[in-house]
């Protein structure tokens, strides 16, 4: 079952702040981010192995509240090269270690200048 | 350079027509995935593997089918059992999924249209 993220879209202007949620039903190892351009592949941002944890990236960061099941990306100051739709990946716990790798619905970011 | 490569970029078949996507990868990872991109709906997984001569079904598997007999290799055969077949196929791997701290890589995809 996919993660859900939260919102689906949304437009900033440029320098503009967002975070963009995503959240599981089942008990989660570790969560991704991934941007995807246009047509593109997409490309790794982040990972987040444990509760609580918290990483940057730029002015892009995240966090994982391993008791919830949720995690937040935070793009602050947003630059025009952040447009893109971004995903959350999720993997499951089970006893025999990590398995799959599933993601999300994706949130469209659309940055104006 | 390492990397993972998808072919072809374009992808056109007859309905009822099975049809094999083909999935490379030379960056010596142990997982390999094939997801489903439609628009709306984010990336589905349809196949994963995480070591050779082992995969397992995703969220989406009816109407696919895979192999993977060497680490470097995982293609994905779309059958005529698929009911709705046309869309934007993406393969990843990542090294062993029980590993840490490790994303996954994608290639740049399979646009696959049935007519």
């Amino acid at each position: 079952q996919q993660p859900v993220q939260s919102p689906q879209a949304v437009i900033l202007r440029e320098g503009e702040d967002a975070v963009i949620n995503c959240s599981s039903s089942k008990a989660l190892y570790s969560v991704h981010w991934y941007r995807q351009k246009h047509g593109e592949a997409p490309v790794f941002l982040m990972i987040l192995l444990k509760g609580g944890e918290q990483k940057g990236h730029e002015k892009i960061s995240a966090s994982f509240n391993e008791k919830k099941q949720q995690s937040s990306l935070y793009l602050t100051a947003s630059q025009l090269s952040y447009s893109g739709t971004y995903f959350c990946g999720t993997e499951e716990r089970s006893n025999f270690g990590n398995e799959k790798l599933t993601f999300g619905t994706g949130t469209r970011l659309t940055i104006i200048p | 350079d390492g990397g993972i490569t998808q072919s072809p970029k374009y992808l056109f078949r007859k309905e009822g027509q099975n049809v094999t996507l083909s999935c490379e990868q030379n960056l010596n990872h142990d997982a390999m995935y094939w997801y489903r991109q439609d628009p709306g709906q984010g990336l589905r997984l349809i196949y994963y593997s995480q070591i050779v001569n082992d995969f397992q079904k995703g969220d989406i598997a009816e109407g696919y089918s895979v192999s993977r007999e060497k680490k470097e290799s995982f293609p994905l055969t779309v059958t005529s059992a698929q009911k709705n077949p046309t869309a934007f196929y993406l393969c990843a791997s990542s090294i062993d999924l029980w590993r840490q701290g490790y994303g996954a890589f994608f290639g740049q995809g399979t646009r696959l249209t049935v007519v």
